[in-house]
Formats: C-alpha cells, structure tokens, sequence
C-alpha cells in the first residue's frame, strides 16, 4: 500500500532553534519526494522537490535529505522564525500524476 | 498575480443545497487537479484532468461529486445535495507539464465549504 508518514504531528520550537521533520514512505515506485509548507487558510507551496539520486538539498534555512534506501526522508529548518509556523506536508507520486500526501507536521514557532 | 485563484474563498450551505467551486489555474498549465482536505487530515485526492478531458476521476467520494473543464482552463467543482461531511477545504492545483514527474504542482488558496 503506497503511504506517506509525518512525524511528529505537531512541534513547538522557540524561535532561533533548530527542528528536524520526519517523513518515511512505502510508495513504489519512486521518483521523487516533495516538501511542501501550508500556511493556515492558504494553500500548499512547494519548498523541494528531491529526486532518487539526491541525498540533499537546501532552499534557504530549509535542509531537506533523503534516503532511498530506508524510504526516510527529513526536512531541517536552521534559525527558525516566526513565520516558520506552518504545516510542512511531505507529498510522494504514486504514479505519473497522483500525489500521496502526508498529513503533515504543525510547527509552532514561539517568541 | 499569475497564481491560481480560486472562488469563493468561503461558502457556507444547507443541507441538501447544491454548490458549485470555481478554479483558475495558472495560464498554459495544462494539468489541473482537486483536492480535499478536512480538518486534521491529509489532502485528499479527487479528480485530475489533462487538458478538458478527466482520466481520473476515481478520487470523487460518490456520484453527488462531478467536476468539469472548459476550454482547458478554468475548472468548476460541483457536489449535489451537500451533506454535513462535505465540510472540508477544497483545494485546486495546477501543474504545466503533466508528463514530468518532478514538475511542480502550484496550489490555490482553497475554498472553505461549511454545510449546516
């Protein structure tokens, strides 16, 4: 069965620290894994894009990783800030269109 | 802006009403896709069309849903006789090249249905 899992569910940081977001997957076959940040009452943006021959790549404070061998994959976010709080949602395709979604991690960033 | 749009932002129905969500995609994005996305879950896939035609429609949770695309471009979403678990987002997305894999699919601001 092709699923996505977040973990954690939800995640409260002070703003300035560091945060590491979890996502493993069971889709096969593989092409690529996505990060996307939703913003409340707004919809998904995308903040990655990482193929099977990536292990890493950065936009900005977000770090993403992936390994294809134990289907994990990561999201770090360096020096957070307030605009930060999100739900970060970790979106792997399943087939040359459909996209599996997971349901995300809440990031609460606090003063 | 270049984004998609989506209407109405907020709609709130009856019971039993029909409602009809409107979305814009981006301009020359020939891929266009429905979502749905209740409180706490994940989004929900339910409809994908290339271009005017529907290849997937196995996501629509019953024959209340349909959906259609005119002219390749905008796409309206309708659900008959609304019932009080159609309460969710609905969330369009568009994607300009249906055949690569790692091309980005760009998302709308949702329309947030309330059926009392």
């Amino acid at each position: 069965k092709n699923q996505v899992e977040q973990s954690p569910q939800s995640l409260i940081i002070l703003e300035g620290k560091n945060c590491t977001l979890q996502c493993n997957y069971t889709v096969s076959p593989f092409s690529n894994l996505r990060w996307y940040k939703q913003d409340t009452g707004r919809g998904p943006v995308s903040l990655t894009i990482m193929t099977f021959s990536e292990n890493t790549k950065s936009n900005g404070r977000y770090t993403a990783t992936l390994d294809a061998d134990t289907k994990q994959s990561s999201l770090h976010i360096t020096a957070s800030q307030l605009s930060d709080s999100a739900s970060y949602i970790c979106v792997v395709p399943f087939s040359g269109y459909a996209l599996n979604f997971g349901k995300g991690t809440s990031l609460l960033v606090t003063p | 802006g270049a984004g998609v749009s989506q209407s109405p932002s907020n709609k709130v129905t009856e019971k039993g009403k029909d409602v009809e969500l409107r979305c814009d995609p981006i301009s020359g994005h020939t891929a266009l896709y429905w979502y749905r996305q209740s409180l706490g879950q994940g989004l929900e896939f339910l409809i994908y069309f290339q271009g005017n035609s529907a290849p997937d429609k196995s996501g629509l949770p019953s024959d209340r849903f349909s959906a259609e695309r005119t002219g390749g471009s905008v796409s309206t979403l309708t659900i008959q006789r609304t019932q009080q678990e159609d309460s969710a987002v609905y969330l369009c997305a568009s994607r300009r090249n249906r055949e690569s894999s790692t091309d980005t699919q760009y998302f709308g601001p949702g329309t947030r249905l309330t059926v009392l």
